[in-house]
């Protein structure tokens, strides 16, 4: 079993769609991130949840939405992107936001915006 | 400007030839420096964290090593399942915050039979 589960691997969506991802970690952690990974650009944190608040929002556009119901699931709700916010998007986990621990990554789930 | 920058951009090596991949950084402060491998398609699994110049750590035929201004992956007589790309990253507390790493672009490694 993976620390770090992502649903779905791939998804199509068109612009005017609603979906969502989900991510669940099995490790016992207390944060989870999203990030987003471009064609060369490095890794841009989107948000930090710790202990189900969260902590961290990095000027992401609101048609992005996470929800972080309890410590091991963390949700991002898509609706109306653009073509541009195609990418894979990557969960994350790590036992505390503010201290010297590692940050352990799910498969991604790769996002196709047409 | 806290930076991290990962040279070369790509390396192509032979099966058994030995090689190193670097990491420079210009962050006050380092709180913790991490090497990931990223499979195409996939996230990036966790590799190694140092914490202070003169530390090493090794896994295999990896072996990374950090200073005050960069970091090294050594890959010693690699093969061709060593192909990735690796990633650095930094955590310094002058990004805002320590829940922030500034990563590079990665060193893409393929290694030939």
């Amino acid at each position: 079993e993976t620390g770090v589960t992502q649903t779905p691997r791939h998804l199509v969506m068109g612009m005017t769609n609603k979906k969502s991802l989900k991510c669940e970690q099995h490790l016992g952690h207390n944060a989870m991130y999203w990030y987003k990974q471009s064609a060369k650009k490095p890794l841009e944190l989107m948000f930090v949840y710790s202990l189900e608040e969260r902590v961290e929002n990095n000027s992401v556009p609101s048609r992005f939405s996470p929800e972080c119901p309890n410590s091991s699931h963390l949700f991002l709700h898509l609706h109306t992107l653009q073509p541009e916010d195609s990418a894979l998007y990557l969960c994350a986990s790590s036992q505390d936001p503010d201290r010297r621990n590692t940050i352990y990554f799910g498969e991604g789930s790769w996002l196709t915006v047409v | 400007e806290d930076q991290v920058t990962q040279s070369p951009e790509a390396l192509r090596l032979q099966e058994g030839e030995s090689s190193s991949l670097n990491c420079s950084y210009t962050v006050s402060g380092l709180r913790g420096l991490f090497w990931y491998r990223q499979d195409p398609g996939k996230g990036p699994e966790f590799l190694f964290t140092l914490y202070s110049a003169g530390e090493e750590k090794e896994k295999e035929r990896l072996k990374a090593t950090l200073t005050k201004k960069e970091s090294f992956l050594h890959i010693t007589a690699p093969k061709p399942e060593d192909s990735a790309t690796y990633l650095c990253a930094v955590r310094s507390p002058n990004a805002g915050n320590n829940r922030k790493l500034i990563w590079g672009l990665g060193t893409s490694l393929a290694v030939n039979p």
